[in-house]
């Protein structure tokens, strides 16, 4: 059984571009959440995927797009960067055994990537 | 506003002494909450979740309604449970989770 994997590890970006950030489910896992930790922070919830449709979202803006595939594998697209996006980028999936819903009635474990350092200069 | 709050960053104690993290929440629903553990150079794990009242590495948490609380306590730390903490705040019914901003214990020997 392979764990989450994510990639890059380390990327450095300047403003105003545009990013792609990869995750890869661990196996069986259908559910995919990010996060964006900066540094000295909580992980902030940014959306989470289940079967390939968005299933919730934190606060973050439109910039922030994600995408799951039928693998189950996921990115995270983030246009026009801005200097306060550098951040490490966690994804995290789950078996999605609640049908999807977050955590319903704490069924699903999350198990976390390595994470994404973004640095944006 | 939902929010969760972890008011010390950093927490020390000599081992084989009681620990107790803090952590306040602010939700008017039904709460979930979990605790997260990253040790040095590990990837972000779930320690233990209230609703299964279950402990973990000697670790137990009680969910406190009327004091929003949900602390994590051990009675007899060990310098394996140095690390960083996270409590969490799971709201549903917006499919949405809140993180703290952590607690970083550190056990002296």
């Amino acid at each position: 059984e392979t764990g989450v994997t994510q990639s890059p590890t380390h990327l450095i970006k300047t403003r105003g571009q545009q990013v792609t950030l990869r995750c890869s489910s661990q196996s069986g896992h259908n559910t995919v959440s990010w996060y964006q930790q900066a540094l000295g922070q909580g992980p902030q919830f940014i959306f989470q995927y289940y079967r390939e449709e968005e299933n919730g979202r934190g606060n973050f803006p439109p910039r922030f797009s994600g995408l799951q595939f039928p693998n189950y594998s996921s990115e995270l697209n983030v246009n026009a960067l801005e200097l306060d996006d550098s951040a490490l980028y966690l994804c995290a999936s789950s078996p999605g055994t609640s049908g999807g819903r977050f955590g319903a009635g704490g069924t699903d474990t999350q198990y976390f990537g390595p994470g994404t350092r973004l640095t944006v200069l | 506003a939902q929010r969760v709050t972890q008011p010390e960053k950093l927490l020390s104690v000599f081992k084989g002494a009681p620990v107790e993290l803090k952590c306040n929440y602010s939700y008017s629903g039904s709460p979930e909450l979990f605790w997260y553990v990253q040790y040095s150079r590990q990837r972000l794990q779930l320690l233990l979740r209230h609703i299964s009242r279950e402990s973990i590495k000697g670790f137990t948490a009680d969910l406190n309604k009327g004091e929003t609380s949900f602390h994590l306590k051990k009675p007899f730390a060990q310098e394996e449970d140095s690390a960083m903490y996270y409590c969490a705040l799971l709201y549903s019914s917006a499919s949405k989770i809140i993180f703290g901003s952590g607690t970083r214990l550190s056990i002296r020997p």
